[in-house]
């Protein structure tokens, strides 16, 4: 059974870089990683997505080492508005019940 | 564009009892997935439809079941309720154009809380 696992929690002041990582099994080479903001009361919002090395978006940056056994997401310059929890989603692309989210990371962002 | 919708937003249902969750995807998204989100467990994937098909499933008990239909809206449904299937449901849908591509960009709904008394 896959276990994917996050630090509980981060605070970081506002204007830094954060990296949130995920740890999970070695992945394949064409196995996704994505990751999800959510905020109290709400359902997961998607930031990005990506099975390469690197990732880049509007948004954020995902980072996947030669041994694929983490994955990173990068926050640059956060904001208040930033403070969430954030999910690691892995998806297998072989065999049956093949995703698994990551235990969350609660990011709080001080002013 | 509307976003995805979930019916109801709260229920309350006693062990035993079956329960039924709709879900409306975003208009033009094929593929609906559900998710289970617990404090213990965390965000557990339900099963996934394409086209009214079947195409993925976690590993969750034969209880739980589900639907989608020709317009894409899903319903899952949670037979002999028990204490512990309390829980927020999550539906995602998204914009798979073709029954094989792969993409987990999903758009969430903002869930059913169920609660079993």
């Amino acid at each position: 059974l896959a276990k994917t696992t996050q630090p509980i929690s981060m605070d970081s002041y506002e204007g830094q870089e954060v990296n949130i990582t995920c740890s999970h099994n070695n992945i394949a080479t064409n196995d996704y990683i994505t990751w999800y903001q959510q905020f109290p009361s709400q359902g997961p919002r998607f930031i990005i997505q990506g099975y390469k090395t690197k990732v880049t978006n509007e948004v954020a940056s995902l980072f996947i080492p030669a041994d694929r056994k983490s994955s990173t997401l990068s926050l640059p310059r956060v904001s208040l508005s930033d403070t969430a929890v954030y999910y690691c989603l892995v998806a297998f692309q072989t065999g049956a019940n093949n995703l698994f989210f990551g235990t969350g990371t609660r990011l709080t962002v001080i002013p | 564009k509307a976003g995805v919708t979930q019916t109801p937003r709260y229920l309350i249902k006693t062990r035993g009892q079956q329960v039924t969750l709709s879900c409306s995807p975003i208009s033009g998204h094929r593929s609906v997935s559900w998710y289970q989100q617990t404090p213990g467990q965390g965000l557990q994937f339900l099963f996934e439809y394409f086209s009214e098909t079947q195409r993925n499933k976690g590993n969750f008990p034969g209880r739980f079941s589900g639907r989608q239909f020709s317009n894409s809206r899903s319903e899952m449904n949670v037979s002999t309720l028990e204490l512990g299937d309390s829980a927020l449901y999550l539906c995602a849908s998204s914009l798979a154009l073709m029954s094989g591509e792969i993409t987990y960009e999903q758009y969430f709904g903002p869930g059913t809380r169920l609660t079993v008394t």
